[in-house]
């Protein structure tokens, strides 16, 4: 089973600010990893696929790049609604599909 | 508009069978490529991948549940159930169904809105 790791477990960020997240493989997953936003009771939302596709509709601040074992989400300029926990998933080698821990992007 | 919704009980005792049915419109399970994902997420943690049910019932299943779970699909109501036996208080969590993206591609863009479901006596 590959095992994602995220890091950190929480970002404290100011609007405005750049924000970069990194999730980790615990072999190489290629590029196939998507990440998705999940706020407070409610369901995840699809950000990124195929470790840098936008999913339709996902703002332009949004990017992913990596491969291999090692990938991030940069939030270019965070907004409001931004603040969120967002998690990684590989599709890589499966099953199981596996998911990060996830990490929380926190108003500072 | 593709849009899937999660029913079933919200409390199970221990050592029981939670079965859990996804509704959904806007796409079909007799179309080529399509699939329905379930997905849990215990409170406060991250999620948790259970199954993939695919057009042509070549099913998936986590490797650590898969003695658990049994799924059926009843394509004229656009529904697919879940069953997973011997349910424990570890078993607690929101459970998600949700649509895969497309062919090859094991990951979800749309999703039900969940259902929390309490394993006590």
């Amino acid at each position: 089973e590959i095992v994602m790791t995220q890091s950190p477990a929480t970002l404290s960020m100011s609007p405005g600010e750049r924000a970069t997240l990194s999730c980790r493989a615990s072999q190489s997953v290629s590029t196939h990893l998507v990440w998705y936003q999940q706020k407070p009771g409610q369901a995840p939302r699809l950000l990124i696929y195929g470790a840098s596709t936008r999913a339709t509709g996902i703002p332009d601040r949004f990017s992913g790049s990596g491969s291999g074992t090692e990938f991030t989400l940069t939030i270019s300029s965070l907004q409001s609604e931004d603040f969120a926990v967002y998690y990684c998933q590989q599709y890589g080698n499966w099953p199981p599909l596996t998911f990060g821990g996830g990490t929380k992007v926190e108003i500072k | 508009q593709i849009t899937l919704k999660e029913s079933g009980p919200m409390l199970v005792k221990p050592t029981q069978t939670l079965t859990l049915t996804c509704t959904f419109s806007g796409f079909s399970l007799s179309t080529t490529s399509v699939g329905v994902g379930w997905i849990r997420q215990p409170p406060g943690k991250a999620l948790e991948w259970l199954a993939l049910i695919y057009w042509n019932d070549d099913n998936r299943y986590s490797p650590s549940l898969k003695n658990r779970i049994t799924t059926t699909t009843d394509t004229s109501k656009n529904q697919v159930v879940l069953r997973m036996t011997n349910m424990d208080p570890v078993d607690t969590a929101t459970y998600y169904c949700a649509h895969r993206q497309g062919h090859n591609m094991p990951f979800f863009d749309y999703w039900g809105q969940g259902i929390l479901v309490t394993v006590s006596s």
